[in-house]
């Protein structure tokens, strides 16, 4: 059964740099049918897909995050990983990894439990 | 595209039939279209995909249908563990990326 595990501080000052990573067990990160992507979801509020990447190091990125963002893979520990820099209060948010399906929407069929990741001085 | 869920809150009985509306700002492919299950402190859990294809471990009581740019989450019967919130979700090309509804609140009445 494909597990996927969220890790990394709960707690990032502003202005400094957000880093999560994703650990998949249970399945290879290098599969050709998948791809691997984050998602964020502020409490009370609704989801917000952050980007996307595949086993090859492809990604893809929110237009609006783009800029702050990246997104990397590693193959060897069967992990990928997030980056957000200059984070403010506005990043405080659940995030979540995701397996998505390539070839059919990137619809996210195995996800992470979450970590809750708040900014604050 | 932006995508409209509607009613925001869905207020509903145990045993009743909920109808959920996704609507999306430009007409695009329904193999595209996946619905998902939010319960508090959960991760969404995927419901639908390609607008109609249940996932795996899905009750049948969910159903999906739609095209073009309106999309309907059916679930026939609520039973008291399908109150949660439901979100739609679009993969667009052009750049490639998703996009998520503000999601639906289904509460019991």
């Amino acid at each position: 059964q494909l597990q996927l595990h969220e890790s990394g501080p709960g707690l990032v000052k502003p202005s400094e740099t957000l880093s999560l990573t994703c650990s998949v067990s249970g399945g290879s990160i290098s599969s050709s049918d998948h791809f691997w992507g984050w998602v964020r979801q502020p409490a009370g509020k609704g989801l917000e897909w952050i980007g996307t990447i595949y086993y090859s190091g492809t990604t893809y990125y929110n237009p609006s995050l783009k800029s702050r963002v990246t997104i990397a893979v590693d193959a060897s520990k069967n992990q990928f990983s997030l980056k957000v820099n200059s984070v403010t209060a506005a990043d405080t948010a659940m995030y979540y990894c995701a397996r998505q399906v390539a070839g059919s929407g990137w619809y996210g069929d195995y996800w992470g439990q979450g970590t809750l990741v708040t900014v604050s001085s | 595209i932006v995508l409209t869920q509607s009613p925001g809150t869905l207020s509903l009985s145990p045993g009743e039939r909920a109808t959920l509306s996704c609507r999306a700002s430009h007409i695009f492919s329904s193999s595209y279209l996946a619905w998902y299950q939010q319960k508090p402190g959960q991760a969404p859990r995927l419901l639908i995909y390609g607008a109609s294809s249940r996932a795996t471990g899905i009750p049948d009581r969910f159903s999906g249908s739609g095209s073009g740019t309106d999309f309907t989450l059916t679930i026939s019967r609520l039973e008291p563990e399908d109150f949660a919130v439901y979100y739609c979700q679009q993969y667009g090309f052009s750049p490639p990326g998703i996009t998520f509804g503000q999601g639906t609140r289904l509460e019991i009445k």
